[in-house]
């Protein structure tokens, strides 16, 4: 089943911070967050895993609730290269393949 | 280093027309994904192969889907008798598959499908 995410599209000033929520209704082994261009590959930004900890690379961290199946990324001092569409895969126990949601649309203003 | 390639990018087909899909998987990657992304939607999940072997095949819509790596590195998307639904990007994901879950998938560009 596929994951929810919200919101849809948000708008953010450069500078601002932004916060995008995935959820699931099935018990989660690990979520998958990727950037994804126009016209582009979706490119990899982090997973978070089981009993995993909090993760974070430059001004970008996620976090994983397991008992609500959440897991939500933190965008802070965004900046114009954030802009983009951001999806969480999830895995479920030995499944290899990620299930996505539907995506949300970051835009970035200068 | 070099990343997943796929070719071709674009492809306009003539519905009933067969059409292949190449990916070229970073070098060294165990496991290959191909996934269908629908304008505006997420991607979702055709096939994978661990090396030579298809593990899963669950996703393929329809028996007019077909996938192959005969050696274990490049794959081939077949789609026979194309139809006007199946116009989407296709794109290919690998990763090493170290025997550990959560491995990065790591996508290439995609090849962005027309059928007319």
């Amino acid at each position: 089943q596929q994951p929810v995410q919200s919101p849809q599209a948000v708008i953010l000033r450069e500078g601002e911070d932004a916060v995008i929520n995935c959820s699931s209704s099935k018990a989660l082994y690990s979520v998958h967050w990727y950037r994804q261009k126009h016209g582009e590959a979706p490119v990899f930004l982090m997973i978070l895993l089981k009993g995993g900890e909090q993760k974070g690379h430059d001004k970008i961290s996620a976090s994983f609730n397991e008992k609500k199946q959440q897991s939500s990324l933190y965008l802070t001092a965004s900046q114009l290269s954030y802009s983009g569409t951001y999806f969480c895969g999830t895995e479920k126990g030995s499944a290899r393949q990620l299930t996505f949601g539907s995506g949300t649309q970051l835009t970035v203003l200068p | 280093g070099a990343g997943v390639s796929q070719s071709p990018r674009y492809k306009v087909a003539k519905r009933g027309q067969d059409v292949a899909l190449r990916c070229d998987p970073i070098s060294g990657h165990v496991s290959l994904f191909w996934y269908q992304q629908a304008l505006g939607q997420g991607p979702e999940f055709l096939t994978y192969f661990q090396n030579e072997a298809q593990l899963d095949k669950s996703g393929l819509p329809s028996d007019r889907f077909f996938a192959e790596r005969p050696e274990g590195s490049v794959s081939t998307l077949k789609i026979q008798r194309t139809q006007q639904e199946d116009s989407a990007v296709y794109l290919c994901a690998s990763s090493t598959d170290r025997g550990s879950v959560a491995d990065t998938q790591y996508f290439g560009p995609g090849t962005r499908l027309t059928v007319l």
